[in-house]
């Protein structure tokens, strides 16, 4: 059972290119989120997916965008990448109900130059 | 004010100590969560708990819904338990809020 694949692990860009972050659950879980990690603070949710064909912004959803392309995947998109999104990114996934244990994936780390 | 803040922010034990994190939130909550990040790797849940008190092995979690707090305690702490453990609250739709960590380093 893989869980919760992410990919890639790591990645840089120059500034103003584009990349696709891939996010694939096989948990069967409705609910998916993106989330990116900075030093010195809490992650924070950049979108995330309630169920198959529906999206929302989070905290910090400027110079992103996702697709919820199925149930099992949930991709995010930066069309031009900038310095101030050089972080690690976390996908993360929710099973049915309130209150349910979230799975992640392993990270990607992006550095734009 | 952060919405879920922990304390402390950075903890060095030696082996064998008994070990509390601590974390207080000011949002409504369905669950708390406890997670562990460890370098450079990715992140475990390693408890969710709407109330009471829950144990795995040396690791235990209680929350006081009342006073909106939470603790994780680990009892004869090793070097493998070295890691940042995340406090983060789950509302209605299971998005997470999260306090930034406490780093923890137990030294033998």
């Amino acid at each position: 059972n893989a869980g919760v694949t992410q990919t890639p692990k790591f990645q840089v860009l120059k500034t103003g290119q584009s990349m696709t972050l891939q996010c694939a659950q096989d948990m069967n879980h409705n609910s998916m989120y993106w989330y990116r990690q900075d030093p010195g603070m809490g992650l924070r949710l950049i979108y995330y997916s309630a169920s198959e064909g529906t999206t929302d912004k989070g905290e910090v959803p400027n110079g992103y965008n996702v697709s919820r392309l199925n149930k099992r995947e949930f991709s995010l998109r930066l069309e031009s990448a900038a310095p101030s999104q050089t972080s690690v990114y976390f996908c993360a996934s929710t099973g049915q109900g309130v209150g349910t244990e979230a799975f992640f994936g392993q990270g990607t780390r992006l550095t734009v130059v | 004010k952060n919405e879920v803040e922990q304390s402390p922010q950075n903890l060095t034990a030696q082996e064998g100590e008994f070990i509390t994190i601590n974390c207080s939130y000011s949002v409504g909550i369905s669950a708390l969560h406890w997670l562990q990040q460890h370098p450079g790797g990715g992140i475990v849940s390693l408890f969710m708990l709407s109330s009471g008190k829950k144990k795995h092995g040396r690791l235990i979690a209680t929350i006081n819904i009342q006073e909106k707090h939470s603790s994780l305690h680990i009892t004869a702490s090793h070097p493998r338990d070295s890691a940042v453990y995340i406090c983060a609250a789950g509302g209605a739709t299971n998005k997470l809020i999260f306090g930034t960590g406490t780093l923890l380093a137990v030294q033998p």
